[in-house]
């Protein structure tokens, strides 16, 4: 099975910082991954490059980036490799407020 | 625009069973593959499995092979999710989704099933 390894598992910011998270894949899954959103108590959310982000990689290395966070960016962040079954996602980053 | 509306919660005693279901409109069903992810309480998602629209193929992962079953029913544009011998590890939120290329763009909203005696 491919194992998704996030870092950090949280991360403390302030409003208007910019922050990576990482994904790290145990083999290539090329490009078929996904960062989501998590806020308490709500389902998931896709996010798409240019939501106040920026997403680089392929192979086994992912990086999401927040740039300049907003109040609303506070939350956790999930990776999801589909590439290969059984699907997984990482353990997830809370991202809180310093 | 893609929607996925969930039935709602469920509260079930050990070894009980439990069927969900999903209701998709707003694309065409069997163009996307679907999806179920659970969340316990606390924890992060986990994906518990894939099934073709035209409900001829899935894909569990191993620990939920023989306790889980996805089908779909075309007619009604609706995925099923039942869950057998519940125990309390099985108490989460759980989510349907779906996407192209069998990725996970978009989410239903979320069922809480309670496993309680």
């Amino acid at each position: 099975d491919i194992q998704m390894t996030q870092s950090p598992s949280s991360l403390s910011a302030s409003v208007g910082d910019r922050v990576t998270i990482t994904c790290r894949a145990s083999q290539d899954i090329g490009n078929d991954f996904g960062w989501y959103q998590q806020k308490s108590g709500k389902a998931p959310k896709r996010l798409l490059s240019g939501d106040s982000t920026l997403q680089s990689g392929s192979g086994t290395e992912f990086t999401l980036t927040l740039t300049s966070l907003q109040p609303e960016d506070f939350a956790t962040y999930y990776c999801l490799q589909h590439n290969t079954y059984p699907f997984s996602f990482g353990q997830g980053t809370k991202l809180e407020i310093k | 625009q893609v929607q996925l509306v969930q039935s709602g919660a469920e509260v079930k005693e050990p070894g009980a069973s439990v069927k969900l279901s999903c209701k998709a409109s707003g694309y065409i069903f069997t163009s996307y593959f679907l999806h179920w992810v659970r969340q316990a309480p606390g924890q992060g998602l986990e994906w518990m499995g894939i099934i073709n629209p035209i409900g001829d193929s899935t894909n569990y992962p191993q620990r939920f092979q023989g306790r889980i079953i996805m089908t779909t029913d075309t007619s009604s544009n609706t995925v099923y999710l039942e869950v057998s011998r519940l125990r309390s590890e099985d108490t989460a939120v759980y989510y349907c989704a779906t996407g192209s290329r069998r990725s996970v763009e978009y989410w239903g909203q979320g069922t809480q099933v309670t496993v309680s005696s």
